[in-house]
């Protein structure tokens, strides 16, 4: 069974501040791995999706690295605003198990003035 | 905004009850997936609909039950209401189910919070 975890469940830390995220899982036969965001209350907005064969992928001041055989991804994010608090999460989609999705419980980000 | 939509935004029921929750996909998105997210944790998959057919399930009973309607709407409804259904219930849509990440990438709705009392 695919277990995802994400450390650190929160986080706070000064503007301009870049920042990395870890995420890891328990089995490497994943098809591809995306990372959200939550807002307090919210729904999820994609971030970033890397396919099992990629090993990062980039969108502006954000990197996602893939680690396939170690399990691990994490996401970079440069020079940190206010506004890039929320809720990260990682998520796996697994080989032959459709386009279901298994998550982290999220790492919480403040950036603080 | 992903352009996808979830109804209602809150709802309070009390045990024992029935619920029906709503989504509209994003046009041309022929899989919808239903996701319960309790508080302070990751979301939880509990089904995927494909062209109107169930097409994978989580682990969750039988009480909880989907529909998907060839409009890109669809349902959850979730039978004998426990305390512990209390959660964000978000639905996802996508183009489909094979390759590609244009294909794959989850657009997320708002979310129904659900409260069982």
């Amino acid at each position: 069974k695919q277990e995802v975890t994400q450390i650190p469940a929160a986080l706070s830390v000064p503007e301009g501040e870049n920042l990395v995220l870890n995420c890891s899982f328990t089995d490497s036969a994943i098809y591809n791995l995306q990372w959200f965001r939550q807002d307090p209350g919210k729904g999820l907005t994609s971030l970033l999706l890397i396919q099992s064969s990629q090993r990062e992928q980039t969108s502006g001041r954000l990197n996602a690295s893939l680690d396939k055989s170690s399990g691990r991804s994490t996401l970079y994010i440069a020079a940190s605003q206010p506004g890039d608090s929320a809720t990260y999460l990682c998520a796996v989609r697994v080989t032959g198990g459709g386009n279901k999705l298994t998550f982290g419980t999220g790492t919480q980000l403040k950036v603080e003035l | 905004e992903t352009g996808v939509t979830q109804s209602p935004t809150h709802l309070i029921k009390t045990r024992g009850q029935q619920v029906t929750l709503r989504c509209s996909s994003q046009s041309g998105h022929n899989t919808v997936s239903w996701y319960q997210q309790a508080l302070g944790q990751g979301p939880q998959f509990i089904f995927q609909y494909y062209r109107e057919e169930e097409n994978g399930r989580g682990n969750f009973p039988p009480r909880f039950s989907g529909l998907q309607f060839p409009n890109y709407s669809s349902e959850l409804n979730v039978n004998a209401l426990e305390l512990d259904d209390s959660a964000l219930y978000l639905c996802a849509s996508s183009l489909g189910l094979g390759t590609g990440a244009m294909e794959e990438t989850q657009y997320f709705g708002p979310g129904t919070r659900l409260l069982v009392l």
